[in-house]
């Protein structure tokens, strides 16, 4: 099984400034016959389910906002949120999609500073 | 637009069965893998499995034991069943579309989950 490990736990960050979650896989989601690294995002806030953010490690899903972007590769990736605004607070996840079993990051609590 | 509804038992005892359906609207019902994830109160994402309009099946092996996910193209519904539950499966219980690339998926669409409690 592919482990996925997020840092931090929770990230306080002031309006306006720029917060990076990172995502570390266990092994490398880079599949070899197109160059793509299998790894998403998701933002889930209270109450609702998550939101498919980013794929392939930097695509963005259509309809999400550009100040959200993803990087990386190999094992080691990360979210950027570029100017953070206050419908930003949320958990985010990351999650494999290169093999089953599917698995989740343990999740980064975003919060206004 | 698709959408996910999804529906099921939100009270169990100790050692019963749990047993919740999903119903696709919208979109196409075939190309995609049917998930079920789930999340314990406050904590994170865990990826019960999925299944195809084929009828393939991938489980996730630390509950594969109690797991049944079944389908039923004729409707556009999938369903989960949990066998012998304890106080440890209550949880969100969320069903989503798996979009593949490689051997596994990204979930771009979800239901609105299912609060299932486990209490005698």
């Amino acid at each position: 099984d592919i482990v996925m490990t997020q840092s931090p736990d929770s990230l306080a960050v002031s309006l306006g400034e720029r917060a990076t979650i990172n995502c570390k896989s266990s092994q490398s989601v880079l599949y070899s016959s197109n160059n793509e690294n299998y790894l998403a995002w998701y933002q889930q806030k209270p109450g609702q389910p998550p939101k498919l953010l980013i794929y392939w490690a930097s695509t963005r899903e259509s309809g999400v906002p550009d100040r959200f972007s993803g990087s990386g590769s190999g094992t080691d990736f990360t979210l950027t949120i570029s100017s953070l605004q206050a419908e930003d607070v949320a958990v985010y996840y990351c999650q494999q999609h290169y093999s089953t079993p599917v698995n989740f990051g343990q999740g980064t609590k975003l919060e206004i500073k | 637009q698709v959408q996910l509804q999804q529906w099921g038992a939100g009270l169990l005892k100790p050692s019963e069965t749990l047993s919740l359906s999903c119903a696709v609207y919208g979109g196409s019902f075939s190309g995609y893998y049917w998930s079920w994830i789930r999340q314990p109160p406050g904590k994170g994402l865990e990826w019960i499995g999925e299944i195809n309009h084929s009828g393939n099946i991938n489980y996730n092996p630390s509950l594969k034991s109690r797991v049944t996910i079944s389908i039923n193209t004729s409707k556009n519904q999938f369903s989960l069943k949990l066998s012998s539950v304890t106080a440890a499966d209550t949880a969100i219980y969320y069903c989503a579309r798996g979009v593949r690339g490689a051997a596994a998926g990204r979930f771009d669409y979800w239901g609105q989950g299912t609060l299932v409690t486990v209490s005698s």
